[in-house]
């Protein structure tokens, strides 16, 4: 069963940069899975930020393109986000997760990030 | 963006009751539809994927899925206590993927 583990600052400052990073464990990150990144704001529903395959290549919501960035690093089995120019609206609970078959099988515990001066 | 659109957005109901949950999709997806359940202060938790599978001994036999068109249920029979938690449907049909807004289940 695989394990993911979300890491990071829980505070952000308004124009800066959110920076996180998932450690897989259990399985190899450059088995035959996308790994994404999706949010849920206090109280709301589910958003789809983005993916990265081992092998580098990227996808990324329209939404949050101008302002993701998705990285991976197979010699520590983990994947990055970095989120720019974060803003009040961008305060959430960040969940790392592994697609499957098209289904997001496991998911990290969440890591709530907060955008506040 | 496909839009997902869950009916109702919350539902209360009794351990015992059977209970049906409803996802439309904006264009067609196939059947590239899954249904995860949270409980507060949890990570999402698949039930069921492909509209209607279900992952072997992870969920219990009382989720099930259907499709018809672009219109998606799940149905919980005979509720367990817990059971109560906001299920969430999401199409993987193209990206951006995309989630419903979500329906509570609360204790009636």
């Amino acid at each position: 069963q695989v394990q993911l583990q979300e890491s990071g600052p829980g505070l952000a400052k308004p124009s800066g940069t959110l920076s996180l990073t998932c450690v897989v464990s259990d399985v190899s990150i450059s088995s035959n899975n996308w790994w994404s990144w999706v949010r849920q704001p206090p109280g709301k529903g589910l958003e789809w930020i983005g993916e990265i395959y081992h092998e580098g290549s990227t996808v990324y919501n329209p939404s949050l393109r101008s302002r993701v960035s998705i990285s991976v690093d197979t010699s520590k089995n983990q994947f990055s986000l970095k989120l720019s120019s974060v803003t009040a609206a961008d305060t959430a609970v960040y969940y790392c997760a592994r697609l499957v078959g098209q289904k997001f099988d496991s998911w990290g515990q969440g890591i709530l990030v907060t955008v506040s001066s | 963006d496909i839009q997902m659109t869950q009916s109702p957005s919350s539902l209360s109901a009794s351990v015992g009751d059977s209970v049906t949950f409803t996802c439309r999709a904006s264009q067609s997806i196939g059947s590239f539809l899954n249904w995860y359940q949270q409980i507060p202060g949890k990570a999402p938790k698949l039930l069921i994927y492909y509209a209607t599978s279900s992952l072997e001994g992870g969920v219990p036999s009382r989720f099930s899925g259907s499709r018809s068109g672009t219109d998606f249920t799940l149905t919980i029979s005979s509720l367990q206590p817990e059971d109560f938690a906001t299920y969430y449907c999401q199409q993987s049909y193209s990206t951006p993927y995309t989630f419903g807004q979500g329906t509570k289940l609360e204790i009636k």
